[in-house]
């Protein structure tokens, strides 16, 4: 099963809300999870189960979808959100598969 | 607290191969699956493959089957990844992660460089 990220480049201010689409090429419930990566480090994860915040993570962060259409929305943008964000299907465990990246770039 | 401690950057010549170690702390180890995650530079997250330490069962991304091996050391609260017969194609950084249906924390990640 393969998960298709849009847009692939997004370009935003400080404050703006944006939202990322993940779309699975069939049905996954809700096994979507996103990670945030910025340059030079390792992915962390932001939301498991396509809308569960993980701790720590701050709350203008939400997931939301099932089955085949999903999304991450950042209701306010801060400057350390600039970052590439990832999708992931966990339907096929162990056999996962990441979308192709979305980066998030200051307007 | 959890981390995953990988070991630091390798080069190898293409023919060669090359084996990254993962040693995990801060949890028990055999409760958690650890995954294999490779990014070329300035590309995106591919799956490498994953093993459950405390059963050796392992799985492996389909166009790395016959060159990727995964292992563990309990003993050590180890995991390894073993790539064969490199190309320049698999020069990347590769992260180890823990999860089963999420991965909650990452090793900081270890470069592969495939060079003649």
């Amino acid at each position: 099963i393969q998960v298709t990220q849009s847009p692939s480049f997004l370009s935003a201010s400080v404050g703006d809300k944006i939202t990322i689409t993940c779309r699975a090429s069939q049905s996954i419930g809700t096994y979507l999870n996103w990670y945030q990566q910025e340059p030079g480090k390792a992915p962390h994860l932001l939301i498991y189960a396509a809308s569960t915040l993980q701790s720590g993570v701050p709350s203008r962060f939400s997931g939301s979808g099932s089955e085949t259409d999903f999304t991450l929305t950042i209701s306010s943008l801060q400057p350390e959100d600039f970052a590439t964000y990832y999708c992931q299907q966990t339907y096929t465990i162990p056999k996962v598969a990441f979308g192709g990246g979305t980066k998030v770039e200051i307007k | 607290q959890v981390q995953l401690v990988q070991s630091g950057a390798e080069v190898r010549k293409p023919g060669a191969s090359v084996k990254v170690s993962c040693k995990a702390s801060g949890y028990t180890f055999t409760q958690y699956d650890i995954y294999w995650v490779r990014q070329a530079t300035g590309q995106g997250l591919e799956w490498v493959g994953w093993i459950n330490p405390n059963s050796g069962n392992t799985e492996y991304a389909q166009n790395l089957q016959g060159r990727v091996t995964l292992t563990s050391e309990t003993s050590i609260n180890t995991v390894y990844m073993e790539l064969s017969s490199l190309t320049p194609q698999d020069t990347a950084v590769y992260y180890c992660a823990r999860g089963w249906q999420w991965l909650d924390y990452w090793g900081r990640g270890a470069l592969v460089t495939v060079s003649s």
